[in-house]
């Protein structure tokens, strides 16, 4: 019964490189979402999907993009890592709109 | 874009007492959910309880329970028995319904005192 499946969990960048974090889910949810934590600020969504082929931008989509080419697996690209990028991400999908998110256990990232 | 609003930063309950963590949200649609999840130390994210806009009754599970009121757009979520383990940070969150925009307020830190 494994859920939402993060990978890594942990990662150090360098400025400027690339990476991918995987998520994937294996209770045939629609809906998936990415997160971002840093302290003092809770959870912000950074992109979402309601369907395999259809994203959308969250509250702070820049410097990171995704796609959703089947319905279990929504990954996260940084495209040029930012110190500011430093935080641990979540990822978590859900049945419906009515119903509880199920997330990751999160990815701790740091960039220097 | 729907906003949530935790005012609490911290709060400190006694053992075996009741507590309410205050929530407040914004929006101009009237079809919406309010969750609110645990996150402890340990990190994951735990769901604790839904109450959808259409709700007449005020959501309930367990020792949880959300005191709705949505003339007020207010969503408390209110602990009743405290216990040691209820020690964590709590999120109120909200997501409209046909949409999957799940917005998070900045959470509240609650500490049971033995």
């Amino acid at each position: 019964n494994a859920g939402v499946t993060q990978t890594p969990k942990f990662q150090v960048l360098k400025t400027g490189q690339s990476m991918t974090l995987q998520c994937a889910q294996d209770m045939n949810h629609e809906y998936m979402s990415w997160y971002r934590q840093d302290p003092g600020m809770g959870l912000r969504l950074i992109h979402y999907s309601v369907g395999a082929g259809i994203t959308d931008q969250g509250e702070v989509p820049n410097g990171y993009n995704v796609s959703r080419s089947t319905t279990e697996d929504f990954p996260l690209r940084l495209l040029s890592a930012a110190p500011s990028q430093t935080s641990v991400y979540f990822c978590a999908s859900s049945y419906e709109d009515y119903t509880e998110a199920f997330f990751g256990q999160g990815t701790r990232l740091t960039v220097v | 874009a729907q906003k949530i609003t935790q005012t609490q930063p911290g709060m400190f309950v006694q053992e075996k007492e009741a507590v309410t963590l205050d929530c407040t949200y914004d929006t101009s649609d009237p079809s919406y959910g309010l969750f609110w999840y645990k996150q402890p130390s340990s990190g994951e994210m735990i769901f604790l309880i839904y109450q959808g806009s259409y709700d007449q009754q005020n959501a309930t599970e367990g020792r949880y329970s959300l005191n709705f009121q949505k003339a007020r757009k207010s969503a408390n979520l209110v602990i009743s028995a405290s216990q040691l383990g209820d020690s964590a940070m709590y999120f109120c969150a909200m997501r409209l319904l046909n949409n999957n925009d799940m917005r998070f307020g900045a959470g509240t830190r609650l500490t049971v005192k033995p």
